[in-house]
């Protein structure tokens, strides 16, 4: 069974430009999380869709941060424009309920310069 | 205040050790905890979760003082491949969010 998958890996931006991440979940997990770490933090919570629906953005940093999953399935986190503090490893992570065990994927390393 | 407070560590111990992890949260709405493990730029994965009657998953044994709002991890007779960041995770209390501590590194040695 393939896991929570991230794309890219790693995005090097510069401040003021756009850079979109990409999460699939696993196949079937209707929910769906993104969280982040930046440098020298904690992970956070970002927000938490159950299928297409945002279930709880309450972890959303400001207005900038845009986040996505047309038809449920794969999510998308757009970051425009993009502020030397957004650089961080993005987590995105899913479950099929949840109370059950949630699965990270390896995060996508975003560095504004 | 931190909402899940730990001690970054590092711990250095050897081989065969047994070394102790400790973690207090401030919400006390909390219902569920976890002891997740990092390695170096990978993702978090869960390595146990913690129930109020003490719980032990080989080499580890996590415990849950609801009263004082504290976690614990054991770990017994370390190995090298145990060295890694130890998260100490809570849940936002009824909501579906997890809590993440800053995590303790650990690291064994030969």
């Amino acid at each position: 069974e393939a896991g929570v998958t991230q794309f890219p890996s790693h995005s090097v931006i510069e401040k003021g430009q756009t850079v979109t991440l990409r999460c699939d979940p696993i196949s079937g997990h209707d929910n769906l999380y993104w969280y982040r770490r930046v440098m020298g933090k904690e992970i956070k919570f970002l927000l938490h869709f159950v299928k297409e629906s945002k279930q709880d953005e309450s972890g959303m940093p400001n207005n900038r941060f845009l986040a996505e999953r047309t038809g449920g399935t794969y999510s998308t986190l757009k970051v425009q424009p993009a502020e030397l503090e957004d650089s961080g490893v993005y987590f995105c992570a899913s479950n099929r309920a949840t109370n059950e065990k949630l699965f990270f994927g390896s995060g996508t390393q975003l560095s504004v310069l | 205040r931190k909402e899940v407070e730990q001690d970054p560590g590092p711990f250095n111990v050897p081989e065969g050790a047994t070394v102790a992890f400790n973690c207090t949260y401030s919400n006390s709405a909390s219902q569920s905890f976890f002891w997740y493990r990092q390695d170096c730029r990978k993702e978090p994965k869960l390595l146990m979760s913690v129930y109020s009657s003490g719980n032990e998953d080989g080499r580890f044994t996590a415990q849950l003082n609801r009263a004082s709002q504290y976690i614990s991890l054991l770990i017994r007779d370390s190995k090298l491949s145990d060295s890694a960041t130890y998260l100490c995770v809570v849940d936002s209390g009824g909501y579906n969010k997890l809590i993440f501590g800053a995590g303790t590194r650990l690291a064994v040695h030969p």
